[in-house]
């Protein structure tokens, strides 16, 4: 199976654009969740997917949104960017697993996109 | 909020040492994960543990689930400088992921 792919992996965009990730989960996921990665904050969920609609969702700014298509790719958007949104942006994909009497969702992730903001 | 506190936060070893990774929490999870990411790229998932008290050897590590599935541990032997990285630890209740602060791993030759 292919793996989480993620497009751009890197960006540079300037202060006030907007940006828009790309995100094609592992084929049957139907989950798809967005992170947003920085050396000081490390690993902060964005929001989180199932079959097109928000299921979850993190303590981030409405400049920050995202969507999901019918075949479970996603997209996420950042308006009017700041400085300090850059960081490492991560899509991760998720299935729930049931090898026997337990089940549990396995996440993976995408390579992730860098975005600098100048 | 479910945190999940990692330690050490940096860790810095020399080849062929041994090391261990602690990751706790307050609360109990389902399953939990852990990863290694190398700089600019996306953390790889190495393992899911799922029961109380398991343990999972991959190589030359192995982790262990807590009894009460709220902590784990991930023990290195022999550490390798390929061992490098940032190591994470996730926990997963439903469909909903928690991960730890980190331990940055560095091997040194």
């Amino acid at each position: 199976k292919a793996g989480v792919t993620q497009t751009p992996r890197y960006l540079i965009k300037t202060r006030g654009q907007q940006v828009t990730l790309s995100c094609s989960p592992i084929s049957g996921h139907r989950s798809v969740s967005w992170y947003q990665q920085t050396p000081g904050q490390g690993l902060q969920f964005l929001f989180e997917y199932f079959s097109e609609t928000q299921r979850n969702k993190g303590n981030f700014p409405g400049r920050f949104s995202g969507r999901q298509f019918s075949n479970s790719r996603s997209e996420m958007n950042v308006s009017t960017l700041e400085l300090g949104d850059s960081a490492l942006y991560l899509c991760a994909s998720s299935s729930l697993q049931s090898p026997g009497l337990v089940s549990f969702n396995e996440q993976f992730f995408g390579p992730g996109t860098r975005l600098t903001v100048l | 909020t479910q945190l999940l506190e990692q330690s050490p936060q940096f860790l810095s070893i020399q080849e062929g040492e041994n090391l261990t990774v602690y990751c706790n929490s307050s609360s109990v999870f389902s399953s939990l994960q852990w990863y290694r990411q190398e700089p600019g790229e996306g953390p790889v998932l190495l393992v899911t543990v799922v029961t109380g008290g398991e343990v999972k050897k991959l190589k030359r590590l192995t982790f262990q689930f807590g009894d009460a599935r709220k902590d784990s541990s991930l023990h290195i032997t022999a550490a390798q400088p390929g061992d490098t990285g940032l190591y994470l630890c996730a926990g997963n209740t439903g469909n909903q992921f928690y991960f730890g602060t980190g331990t940055s791993l560095t091997v040194i030759p």
